[in-house]
């Protein structure tokens, strides 16, 4: 049973531009949340996706989106990239109310 | 101030010892703690998952929570190399708070346990 998978696993972009990252949730799972962890620190919560709507929302700018399609699973898109925005993007699944399971990340370097 | 503080260490230690990681918040509404494990280049795993407050044990962890204090611990007895890692501590509000659906960390400490 596949775990929670995301692409790419890392990738480099320069300042202003646009990048999307992908999330397979756990099989089974139809609840999807970002976070993004920066270097020494614990991560931070950015949005969460269920029944393909955005439920909640943590202290991030409109540049963040997401989107979850019909399959559950999800993408994040960060518009306009600045250097803070280098992070390790984490997606988490779960099922209901059960335990979040996480994946290995996407590690964004802006240039 | 942040809603949940953790010291970052980072914390040396020989294998055997028994480790102390700690946490304290702010948010009195925070029902749920969890202390995840994170190696490195990898994505946070599930250690321990309490409810309110009292101590649970799962086999060298043992995770303990003081609501009026509002500080949870986790303690690793006979640590081993294989230990070393980010310990985060994580929590969230009961069903129908606004903190319910999201887990807020703590910054992490490095736990190394040296042969």
């Amino acid at each position: 049973d596949a775990g929670v998978t995301q692409s790419p696993t890392h990738l480099i972009k320069t300042r202003g531009q646009q990048v999307t990252l992908r999330c397979s949730p756990k099989s089974g799972h139809d609840t999807v949340s970002w976070y993004q962890q920066a270097l020494g620190q614990g991560p931070q919560f950015i949005f969460q996706y269920y029944e393909e709507e955005e439920r909640q929302r943590g202290n991030f700018p409109d540049r963040f989106s997401g989107h979850q399609f019909p399959n559950y699973s999800s993408e994040l898109n960060v518009n306009a990239l600045l250097l803070g925005d280098s992070a390790l993007y984490l997606c988490a699944s779960r099922r209901g109310a059960g335990e979040l399971f996480f994946g290995e990340g996407s590690r964004l370097t802006v240039l | 101030q942040k809603e949940v503080e953790q010291d970052p260490g980072p914390l040396s230690v020989p294998e055997g010892a028994i480790v102390s990681l700690n946490c304290t918040y702010s948010n009195s509404a925070f029902q749920y703690f969890m202390w995840y494990r994170q190696y490195s280049r990898k994505g946070p795993e599930l250690l321990m998952y309490t409810y309110s407050s009292g101590n649970k044990e799962d086999g060298r962890f043992t995770a303990q929570v003081d609501k009026s204090s509002k500080y949870i611990s986790l303690f690793i007895r006979d640590s081993q190399p294989s230990d070393s890692a980010t310990y985060l501590c994580a929590m969230k509000g009961g069903a129908g708070g606004t903190s319910y659906g999201k887990l807020t960390f703590g910054q992490g400490t490095i736990l190394t346990v040296h042969p």
